[in-house]
């Protein structure tokens, strides 16, 4: 079974520090991940993705970090702004067109 | 470039009562996919589909049952809808998995759906 677990569904940051986002998976052939940033009412926006074959992407203030011998996959906004405040996704390919999505991180910008 | 829409926003169905969920796509996406959503849960795979004229059950099938004719639709059907169907219901589309974006999925605005 492809899990990918998303273990704290909360998570309150200071405007202008450092938020971590992190979701943990199971199993690990030809996977990449995707992250995915949702506000109320509206359907998940793409954040940002990383293949299995790199450690590190990074898109702005936006970084993922994979750690395949933990399997454990991280997000990093640095610095973290009040338009950050959605729940975060977290999602895993394996090699075919589905994806599994973790049950999600409610990231809560205090200004 | 309307990206993914989806109708109709917010639904009541009664008890036994069908309806279908209309989703298209302008992005010549081959790949398109229906999901649910209930609260504090994360999102489920319903159907999906790889072309026009092909389709493939998810997680969470029972109950539904969908049609790809064209590449830009992809309706999804409920028939005699039962409670446990209420939920918020997303539309994706993508390109195939092993392209550029790892098959990036781009997402409607959602259909909200209470059975009563």
């Amino acid at each position: 079974d492809q899990q990918v677990k998303q273990n704290s569904p909360s998570l309150s940051v200071q405007e202008g520090r450092i938020s971590i986002l992190n979701c943990d998976y199971t199993n690990s052939m030809f996977d990449y991940f995707l992250w995915y940033k949702k506000y109320p009412a509206e359907g998940p926006t793409f954040l940002i993705s990383i293949s299995s074959i790199k450690d590190k992407n990074e898109d702005g203030r936006f970084t993922v970090f994979l750690n395949k011998s933990a399997k454990h996959l991280s997000l990093h906004i640095v610095p973290s702004q009040p338009g950050d405040s959605a729940v975060y996704f977290c999602a895993r390919g394996f090699g075919n067109e589905k994806l599994t999505f973790g049950t999600g991180t409610r990231l809560t910008i205090i200004p | 470039n309307a990206g993914v829409t989806q109708t109709p926003k917010f639904r009541i169905l009664k008890i036994g009562q069908s309806m279908t969920l209309q989703c298209a796509q302008d992005m010549n996406h081959n790949y398109m996919y229906w999901y649910r959503q209930d609260p504090g849960m994360g999102l489920k795979l319903i159907y999906y589909s790889v072309g026009a004229g092909i389709t493939d059950k998810g997680e969470v099938p029972n109950g539904y049952n969908v049609s790809r004719s064209t590449t830009e639709d992809f309706p999804l059907r409920l028939e005699l809808a039962a409670p446990s169907q209420t939920s918020v219901y997303f539309c994706a589309s993508s390109f195939p998995p092993f392209t550029d974006d790892l098959g990036t999925q781009y997402f409607g605005p959602g259909t909200r759906l209470l059975v009563l």
